[in-house]
């Protein structure tokens, strides 16, 4: 069965680092988004992303967070300077078309900044 | 504002029935999703309604009214694999952003 993928797993790094969270959706999915979830609090809306654009974005995806779909197949999500309030796990998700509804989440990348 | 309101946890017992309610108040609405999510994973999905009614699929049924901005999701013989954080959220426009409850911990005791 197709599934999203993401990398790394687990990201440590120094506040003010740059990251770069990597996710491989479902092939010939159209719709891809990015989530977060901060532990123990609900998970949260980031960006959607269609078409080579974005469709909406969040508060939280400030002038810090951009995406990018550099290939056929990746789907990034890069944090410019991180905080310590960036620490969450992050989870990418896709769907296949307009007429869908079901959005299959990746694993997820848990990210902490020290 | 936006909305969505479910219990923070609910405790039943191996073999019997429960029942998680869902509020929501958001500005745009395109469906109501449950999900379910273990510690540390990822969520996955449940069950999808956008019109009033229910929608069963083996084990779990959910339940929406769109006019009372109310939905519930239904576990049935419950089993201990079934212990996780079960999320409510709403679809609330076209491009697929879903707007998540903070979870219900169902807690599944011998």
């Amino acid at each position: 069965e197709p599934e999203v993928t993401q990398t790394p797993s687990h990201q440590v790094t120094q506040m003010g680092q740059e990251v770069i969270l990597r996710c491989v959706p479902i092939s010939n999915h159209l719709y891809f988004y990015w989530y977060r979830q901060i532990l123990g609090q609900k998970v949260e809306f980031l960006v959607s992303f269609y078409n080579n654009e974005i469709s909406e974005k969040s508060e939280i995806f400030d002038d810090q967070f951009s995406v990018e779909r550099p290939d056929g197949s990746n789907f990034t999500l890069k944090i410019r300077s991180t905080k310590l309030e960036d620490s969450a796990m992050y989870f990418c998700a896709s769907m296949a078309g307009p007429t869908s509804y079901e959005q299959y989440f990746g694993p997820g990348t848990r990210l902490t900044v020290t | 504002g936006q909305n969505i309101d479910q219990p923070t946890e609910m405790t039943a017992t191996e073999g019997a029935i429960v029942q998680i309610n869902c509020t929501y108040q958001t500005s745009g609405f395109n469906g109501l999703f449950w999900y379910q999510q273990h510690a540390g994973e990822a969520p996955t999905f449940l069950s999808y309604n956008v019109l009033d009614g229910l929608e069963e699929k083996g084990r779990f049924s959910s339940f929406l009214s769109r006019s009372k901005g109310y939905s519930y999701l239904l576990l049935k013989e419950l089993q201990m694999k079934d212990s996780a954080s079960y999320l409510c959220a709403a679809r609330t426009d076209s491009w697929g952003k879903l707007q998540f409850g903070a979870g219900t911990q169902v807690v599944v005791t011998p």
